[in-house]
């Protein structure tokens, strides 16, 4: 069974940094890619970021680029974001997914954590 | 505003049929796979439609994917109370490198 947990969440004033881990068990984690989708308190589901099976290549969405890093390490079956110059509007429940495929462009999350909330606020 | 469009509710009454859109265009539904999500109050999204009308195995028959041109829809046949939930469809846009989300569809089991 797959199973997907989110962690590193928290509270953290703007401007400040934030890394959030996602570990994964239940699959042979270097044979997916990987997501990261935030939703924010009452809204709907914003796609972050995507990394290849193998960590090559990344795309963010345009509201965190050049802002926010994702990585994996396949020994550690383990998904990372790191978050800097942290934005109110960041404020979320970022959720780490599972890819369809080896290419995060493939194929839509099929597996989901339950999340970890973000709140950037002073 | 999300890139693809939605309607923002919809209602029917237990045992009957409802079907909800999904607008998009040329960079991501058009050439893309639609895939759709359901999300119970509190949970985390679940994949209920996938390549635009595959079920992922054990989700039921009652739900099913279509799509023509730019626009998809997800038909919900038979409703449940346990079929009250947020509806999201999804696509890969070709011209942002990125998943794309329409604004979701909140159903609710009269």
């Amino acid at each position: 069974e797959v199973d997907l947990v989110e962690s590193g969440g928290g509270l953290v004033q703007p401007g400040r940094s934030l890394r959030l881990s996602c570990e994964a068990s239940g699959f042979i984690f270097d044979d997916y890619a990987m997501h990261w989708v935030r939703q924010a308190p009452g809204k709907g589901l914003e796609w972050v970021s995507g990394i290849t099976w193998n960590g090559v290549r990344v795309d963010y969405a345009d509201s965190v680029k050049g802002r926010f890093t994702v990585s994996r390490d396949n020994a550690r079956n383990s998904l990372y974001l790191e978050m800097n110059s942290l934005r109110p509007e960041d404020t979320a429940l970022y959720y780490c997914g599972r890819g369809q495929g080896s290419l995060y462009s493939s194929g839509p999350v099929t597996d989901w954590g339950p999340g970890t909330l973000v709140i950037v606020s002073s | 505003q999300s890139v693809l469009t939605q309607p923002p509710s919809a209602s029917a009454t237990p045992g009957q049929g409802v079907t909800i859109s999904c607008s998009g265009d040329s960079s991501n539904v058009g050439p893309n796979a639609v895939s759709w999500y359901q999300q119970l109050p509190g949970k985390a999204p679940k994949l209920l439609i996938y390549s635009d009308n595959h079920r992922p195995s054990g989700v039921p028959d009652r739900f099913s994917g279509s799509k023509s041109g730019a626009s998809a829809s997800l038909a919900i046949s038979g409703l449940q109370s346990e079929d009250e939930a947020d509806y999201y469809c999804t696509a890969w846009d070709v011209s942002l490198n990125n998943w794309v989300f329409g604004g979701g569809t909140k159903l609710t089991v009269l």
